[in-house]
């Protein structure tokens, strides 16, 4: 069964104060990882797609990479507007099924 | 860029009620999927339709139905509401079963 683990679940970051989310995840083969920014009452906004050990993809603060195990979320001189829960979702490419298995989030709280 | 389309964007219902929710993918995409996200909580799938046919099913009450037309618009029907059912519904749209691409949701209150 696929299993994705985020960590923390929640983070407070002082403005300009660069961290890490962390995913970890068991898959049988992955098709894909993604990362998704969700703010309260809005449906998740799609960031990244990662696709083998070794990629990296970034957008303005953000970099995403991946391991074979891991995938880190890397923000770098956060501003309060990046505060949202950031989803991690992983999608198998075998057993037929490509519905992705989502993580519980962390919660990012990025203070002026 | 066109974005997932839901309606109703809230809705009232009380127990036992019936509920519909509407979904209007991206155009193009082929794959609708159904998600059920309460308070604190990571998305739930219910349901997923791949070129108007269902093709796979998450823990999607027997009270729920959904389907999809010729036009690719999905409805996802609730009947029996219970109090519990009160959640986000969202629906996310992809091509080739990639990343989702999701609509802005319809909250459902039960009281």
């Amino acid at each position: 069964e696929d299993q994705v683990t985020q960590s923390p679940e929640a983070l407070r970051l002082q403005e300009g104060e660069s961290s890490s989310l962390n995913c970890s995840y068991t898959v049988s083969g992955l098709r894909g990882l993604f990362w998704y920014r969700q703010d309260p009452g809005k449906g998740p906004e799609f960031l990244f797609t990662l696709y083998s050990a070794g990629e990296e993809k970034e957008k303005e603060r953000l970099k995403a990479t991946l391991t074979k195990k891991e995938s880190f979320l890397h923000i770098t001189a956060p501003k309060p507007e990046d505060s949202a829960t950031y989803l991690c979702a992983v999608q198998a490419s075998s057993g037929g099924s490509y519905i992705p298995t989502f993580g519980r989030g962390t919660s990012l709280i990025v203070h002026p | 860029a066109a974005g997932v389309i839901q309606s109703p964007r809230h809705l009232i219902k009380e127990k036992r009620e019936t509920a519909t929710l509407k979904c209007y993918p991206i155009p193009r995409h082929d794959t609708v999927y159904w998600y059920q996200q309460g308070p604190g909580q990571d998305p739930q799938f219910l349901i997923s339709f791949y070129e108007k046919m269902q093709s796979d099913k998450g823990s999607i009450p027997d009270r729920f139905s959904a389907q999809q037309f010729s036009d690719y618009h999905s409805e996802l029907n609730m009947s029996s509401l219970e109090l519990g059912d009160s959640a986000l519904y969202f629906c996310a749209s992809s091509l080739y079963g990639y990343e989702q691409y999701f609509g802005p949701g319809t909250r459902l209150t039960v009281t």
